[in-house]
């Protein structure tokens, strides 16, 4: 059972680049979100899934879009990278509303835009 | 604003002793409150989840209290080990559903021997 996971596990950019970090997970759960982590910032939410086909904005959208076409993917795309979206992105996951709201993590990806 | 503090100072304490970190939230009123453990270079790990109408949870080792009067919850390790060394982060669901959730920037733990 793997879990969250998500890849590349390392990543440079340059400004200006695109790029899309991956995010699955095979516990069948309908929700699932992405945050960033900044030293001194706590995680930050950056968008959120409650389901396949539903996407939302989280407390810091701008520059990042989202799509959550099947249950297991939850792809988190930097549309034109900025030296400002440096940080680790993590992916988490979740049961649904009415059962056990613990969030499962992934192991982070950790972008450098130069 | 909603605010979440956890004190930034990291927590060293001797091996055996009870670990106590603090979260203390302004401006939610949470339906539930949770603690993770971060190690480096790693991904939260979810450690306890208290609900609004519980006054503590244990589970091990770990105690978690939460006082909706006071917006407090505190996080108790007894008997803590060096294995225990890590940093500790408190989260609230944001308002909506979805488990979205708001995270304080977390306490340093070192147990030292």
């Amino acid at each position: 059972n793997a879990g969250v996971t998500q890849t590349p596990k390392f990543q440079v950019l340059k400004t200006g680049q695109s790029m899309t970090l991956q995010c699955a997970q095979d516990m069948n759960h309908e929700y699932m979100s992405w945050y960033r982590q900044d030293p001194g910032m706590g995680l930050r939410l950056i968008h959120y899934s409650v389901g396949a086909g539903i996407t939302d904005q989280g407390e810091v959208p701008n520059g990042y879009n989202v799509s959550r076409s099947t249950t297991e993917d939850f792809p988190l795309r930097l549309l034109s990278a900025a030296p400002s979206q440096t940080s680790v992105y993590f992916c988490a996951s979740s049961y649904g509303e009415a059962l056990n709201t613990e969030a499962f993590f992934g192991q982070g990806t950790r972008l450098t835009v130069v | 604003s909603q605010k979440i503090e956890q004190n930034s100072e990291a927590l060293n304490i001797q091996e055996g002793k009870t670990a106590t970190l603090t979260c203390n939230y302004t401006n939610y009123s949470p339906a539930y409150l949770q603690w993770y453990r971060q190690d480096p270079g790693r991904g939260p790990v979810f450690l306890l989840l208290i609900r609004e109408n519980e006054k503590e949870k244990r589970k091990e080792r770990l105690k978690v209290t939460f006082d909706t009067t006071l917006k407090q919850s505190l996080f108790h390790i007894t008997a803590s080990q060096p294995a225990d060394s890590a940093t500790y982060l408190c989260a609230l669901e944001v308002t909506g559903g979805g488990n979205k959730l708001t995270f304080g920037t977390g306490t340093q733990l070192k147990v030292e021997l």
